[in-house]
């Protein structure tokens, strides 16, 4: 079993959509976690953390369930400038900084 | 600007040609990696240093080996390059107390023929 696994997609949403993204990890050690975007062929960037009690970046907002090892994302009327592959992250839990990441979730959001 | 510096950012070879593929961070951050990313297997992590003069093996190190001479440098050595080696590659830096926080390098798009 992979460490973190997540729907690949694509998702193809419309301007103004709700789209939400779900990922599952499997090292219950694990005690940081986090929410990467990719943009086609470059550097991933950090989007948000991921807390316990769930937290909100305007459009964003990311949830962790740890008795079920879930970890979600939820953006809020799309844009098109959030077309982009969306990277669940998770750490390693005993290991510091080492980090597990999900092979991602594309979106495309259409006019 | 605060930035993680790779280079070259592409690269065509041929195998068994030694490279090495520079990263270099302005942030003064401890904790240094090397990942590459291939369709379908997302990041994979070959080697990370906690420190200079501190490296340890990631997942996927086999034909890789790295040096931490100075914070800043971490490069990525092929001593003997081979075609699976074909990846784009990625360097990141973190710093207590957000360690696990990673800031990327552009990457380096490695064509080994």
């Amino acid at each position: 079993r992979k460490e973190v696994e997540q729907d690949p997609g694509p998702f193809n949403v419309p301007e103004g959509a709700t789209v939400a993204f779900n990922c599952t990890y499997s090292n219950s050690a694990s005690q940081s976690f986090f929410w990467y975007r990719q943009d086609c062929r470059k550097e991933p960037k950090l989007l948000m953390s991921v807390y316990s009690s769930g937290n909100e970046d305007g459009r964003f907002t990311a949830q962790l369930n740890r008795a079920s090892q879930y970890i979600s994302l939820l953006i809020r009327d799309s844009k098109l400038s959030d077309s982009a592959t969306y990277l669940c992250v998770v750490d390693r839990g005993s290991t510091l900084g080492r980090l597990y990441f999900g092979r991602g979730t594309q979106l495309t959001v259409w006019p | 600007e605060a930035q993680v510096t790779q280079n070259p950012r592409y690269l065509i070879t041929v195998t068994g040609k030694k490279l090495t593929v520079t990263c270099s961070q302005n942030m003064n951050h401890e904790y240094m990696s090397w990942y590459r990313q291939d369709p379908g297997l997302g990041l994979r992590q070959i080697y990370y240093s906690m420190n200079v003069e501190v490296t340890d093996k990631g997942d996927v190190p086999e034909g890789y080996k790295v040096s931490r001479k100075e914070k800043r440098n971490f490069p990525l050595i092929l001593e003997s390059p081979s075609p699976n080696q074909t990846s784009l590659y990625f360097c990141a830096s973190s710093a207590p107390p957000e360690i696990r926080v990673a800031f990327f390098g552009q990457g380096t798009r490695l064509t080994v023929v």
